[in-house]
């Protein structure tokens, strides 16, 4: 099956623990994203990337990291600059940029 | 201008009646706006999607209104049923971003 997995589905960390967030597609799709989605918001985009070894920052990029090796993964660092890690986090990844996103099914972060 | 506005917040609608959402942009350069449905715990999926040169798409009960002069678009669900009840988001795209509304949290009550 074609699709996006996310993993782990619940994470729990300690404040001051780094912790990266899994991303992996084999739509052999391009363009990849990460989200951050709080309750009762929308979705609030931190990275995203078009091509291999190329990505960009969104609108809330503080405090995150991102690789992109493979075209197949985007791995997500949350670090301990990162003031309020606890939120729901998606990744999507489309066929081109921009483009009719297809969605991973979220981390839960909690951060404690 | 990078901005979507999502509008209502929450909406409760009775079974077999017409659900409406409504969106509005800024950014002309938009030229792809996607609907998605998002369940509690899941992550969004997409229902639906427009290009600004068609003024109206419909895939089964799901139909998208676009007005291009107006820089507006909307969501209708018709024969609305309990299982649509989710959280919907409209969205729009230029270039290398997909910019999300704020979402729009469906009650459909039988």
């Amino acid at each position: 099956d074609g699709g996006i997995t996310q993993s782990p589905k619940y994470l729990f960390r300690k404040e001051g623990q780094n912790v990266t967030l899994s991303c992996e597609q084999n739509l052999n799709h391009d363009a990849m994203y990460w989200y951050r989605q709080d309750p009762g918001q929308g979705l609030r985009l931190i990275y995203y990337s078009q091509i291999v070894n190329d990505f960009q920052k969104g609108d809330i990029a503080e405090g995150y990291s991102v690789s992109r090796e493979k075209k197949e993964s985007f791995p997500l660092t949350v670090t301990s600059a990162q003031k309020n890690p606890t939120a729901f986090y998606l990744c999507a990844s489309s066929i081109a940029q921009g483009k009719g996103a297809f969605f991973g099914q979220g981390t839960r972060l909690t951060v404690v | 201008q990078q901005q979507v506005k999502q509008s209502p917040q929450s909406l409760i609608v009775q079974k077999g009646g017409i659900s409406i959402i409504n969106c509005a942009y800024e950014n002309t350069a938009f030229d792809y706006f996607p609907w998605y449905q998002q369940f509690p715990g899941k992550g969004p999926a997409l229902l639906i999607a427009i290009r600004p040169d068609v003024s109206e798409k419909k895939e089964g009960r799901f139909t998208i209104s676009f007005n291009k002069s107006a820089k507006q678009f909307s969501l209708h669900i018709m024969d609305s049923q309990p299982g649509d009840s989710a959280t919907y988001f409209c969205a729009a795209s230029a270039a290398d971003k997909l910019i999300f509304g704020t979402g729009t949290r469906l009650q459909v009550f039988p």
